[in-house]
């Protein structure tokens, strides 16, 4: 089966710059998540779907983070305005159900450089 | 809220050499117990899964980690790694019993294999 699809890979942007982010997960995969990971730190979950709704956004910095999956497939993460701290690579993840015991799997990630 | 400790960030190792990695969660509830592996330029993967059942679980590659419920632990061990082990460990737990079941990561450790 087809993975994880991420893009773009690599973006570089200038600080106060906006940035998006496009995930498209395994078919079928009803949930879908979007972490950031920091160099040096483990991913830390910024939003989780059920298919198209929000199942947790606790972690998202909604002043500049913004997410959607309007149809329920494919994702989109923006960033507006961009700031230094958030060069990191922001990885997606889908699993087939909503069970703690489906296991994620993830893209390649898209790593964010903000100068 | 739960939390994953990984106490080793970097372990420099002679292949051949036993591994043992450190893994410590914070959650009093129960838990799904995850271990991924991330090799150089590539995504993360599953490395190993405990769900239920035999605390000693094992995984590909000759891994396999023990769930020790008093101690809040599940370390992962390889009793001769080898060069190609080479790669960041990532330890990550979520719960079973809430409707919120992202992953919450450790911080990673990195492993460097001598050969």
């Amino acid at each position: 089966e087809a993975g994880v699809a991420q893009s773009p890979r690599y973006k570089i942007i200038e600080k106060r710059q906006s940035v998006a982010f496009w995930c498209n997960p395994i078919s079928g995969h009803a949930t879908l998540y979007w972490y950031q990971q920091i160099l040096g730190q483990g991913p830390k979950l910024l939003i989780q779907f059920q298919n198209n709704g929000v199942v947790d956004d606790s972690q998202l910095p909604k002043d500049r983070f913004s997410a959607e999956r309007l149809k329920g497939v494919d994702s989109t993460l923006k960033i507006q305005p961009a700031k230094l701290e958030d060069s990191a690579v922001y990885l997606c993840a889908s699993k087939l159900g909503s069970s703690g015991a489906n296991v994620l799997t993830f893209g390649a990630g898209s790593r964010l450089t903000v100068l | 809220a739960q939390s994953v400790s990984q106490h080793n960030h970097h372990v420099i190792l002679s292949e051949a050499a036993s591994l043992e990695l450190g893994c410590n969660y914070s959650y009093g509830g129960t838990v799904n117990l995850f271990w991924y592996v991330q090799y150089p330029g590539q995504h993360l993967q599953l490395l190993l899964k405990y769900f239920s059942g035999d605390p000693l679980v094992k995984g590909i590659k000759g891994f396999e980690a023990e769930f020790i419920k008093s101690k809040f632990s599940f370390n992962l061990r390889k009793p001769s790694v080898q060069w190609s082990d080479t790669a960041e460990y990532f330890c990550a737990v979520n719960t079973a019993d809430t409707g919120r079941r992202a992953l919450t990561f450790g911080s990673g450790t990195r492993l460097q294999v001598q050969p």
